[in-house]
Parts: structure tokens; C-alpha cells; sequence
């Protein structure tokens, strides 16, 4: 009974390039959402994802960053032309439905040099 | 902005004693939720609070929704090393679930 499933685990990228960050929902979970925290910082919510369709990506930033959720395969979360300041730890969470609590991954944590 | 406002930040504890942390709306709640945070790890679901002024318990944590569903408790008792973490309340903004999370209270145990 996997959970939910984040890779990598840790990422580097240098200034300017591009990071894809991946998640596998819990199975029997159509409910995805990405969140990003800062060292020593609560959860910030970024996007909310069900099968083929955003739902709210109120807390994603407008330029550089989009996220998917394909009718086959992961979830992903986009950032292209990182800077320094899109160092952080992102976590995907999963649920069941809505209203259910979350299950979330390990997170990636992403690093721009 | 931030729906819920989590006190104290830090909370420091002499292993055996008991502390609280709270959690503060302005607004009114549909549901609160618990996650705990241990350091380099990933928040884990512990409870959720519908109603109001409802009490649960989970051995050594009690978890309590206020009367008027704007705040809610985590209490320990006879804390723990294991209970060192990141404990975050959480609640949802929208009707169709989305979670905010507060700032978190870091708990750190000292033996």
C-alpha cells in the first residue's frame, strides 16, 4: 500500500534552468496539491490538482511555475528559470476526496546554486 | 493571508512535563486538523475536529475544537523525546477543501 510518492528526493539546478518535480498520488487518491516550505517555515499552499484540471493554483506564482496532472502518470510541478529564492522543500499531498485529510510524500527538496 | 495563527512558535519542555499549543482564527471554522512535522520529514496526519467544542484523544495528546469553532488546542502530557516535531493546525478555506496551514508550533524536549 504505497503512499504517496515523490522523486527526486533532492534536487540541484543552477540559476536559470529548469526543475521538474514528480508526484504518484495514493492509489484510489484523485485529489493532488503541492506545497511549498522554507527551512524553519509553515506550508504554503501553491495548487490544487484533480485528474486532467486545476482546480485553485491561487498560491502558485504566475510566472515560471505550472503544474499538471495528466490522466496517465504523475502529477508535476514546473519551474523553469529558477532563481535562488525557489529554494525550498515542496511537498505533494493526496487525498481521497476534498474534505479527507492529506497524505503527504517526502517532498523534494530543491536547491539553486 | 494566513487563516490561522499558531502560539507559541517554540515551545521548549522539560521531558515528563505537559505543555499546550493553541490555535487562532478571526473566523469562524468549518474543521481543524492536526499534523505533526518531525525534523527532515514530512507532515503526518494526526486528527481532525468537526464539531463544536469536541475533545479528542490520542493516548497522551488530547486535541480540542473551541465553541465557537475559531480556535482549537493540543495539549501533551508527560511529554516525550518522540513527540519533537513541528505540530501545525490546519483548516480549510473554501467549500471544496483547501487547506491553510498555520506557522507551526516546534517543539523541542529536553531529557
Amino acid at each position: 500500500n504505497a503512499g504517496v510518492m515523490q522523486n527526486p528526493r533532492h534536487l540541484v539546478r543552477r540559476r536559470g534552468q529548469e526543475a521538474r518535480l514528480r508526484c504518484s498520488p495514493m492509489k484510489g487518491h484523485s485529489h493532488v496539491y503541492w506545497y511549498r516550505q522554507l527551512p524553519e517555515e509553515g506550508l504554503k499552499f501553491m495548487v490544487y490538482l484533480q485528474k486532467e484540471n486545476i482546480i485553485d493554483e491561487s498560491g502558485m506564482p504566475k510566472e515560471r511555475f505550472s503544474a499538471e496532472f495528466p490522466k496517465e502518470g504523475p502529477s508535476i510541478l514546473r519551474i523553469q528559470q529558477v532563481v535562488r529564492g525557489d529554494s525550498a522543500a515542496y511537498f505533494c499531498a493526496s487525498s481521497y476526496d476534498p474534505n479527507s485529510p492529506l497524505h503527504f510524500g517526502n517532498g523534494t527538496r530543491l536547491t539553486v546554486t | 493571508g494566513q487563516q490561522v495563527m499558531q502560539i507559541p512558535q517554540y515551545q521548549h519542555v522539560q521531558e515528563g512535563e505537559d505543555f499546550t499549543t493553541y490555535c487562532n482564527s478571526s473566523t469562524t471554522l468549518s474543521n481543524i486538523q492536526w499534523y505533526k512535522q518531525r525534523p527532515g520529514g514530512h507532515p503526518v496526519f494526526l486528527i481532525q475536529l468537526v464539531k463544536s467544542g469536541e475533545v479528542k484523544k490520542q493516548k497522551r495528546l488530547t486535541f480540542q475544537f473551541g465553541e465557537a469553532k475559531k480556535n482549537s488546542s493540543l495539549h501533551i502530557t508527560a511529554t516525550q523525546t518522540t513527540d519533537v516535531g513541528t505540530y501545525f493546525c490546519a483548516s480549510t478555506t473554501d467549500s471544496w477543501g483547501k487547506l491553510q496551514f498555520g506557522a507551526g508550533t516546534q517543539v523541542v524536549v529536553t531529557p
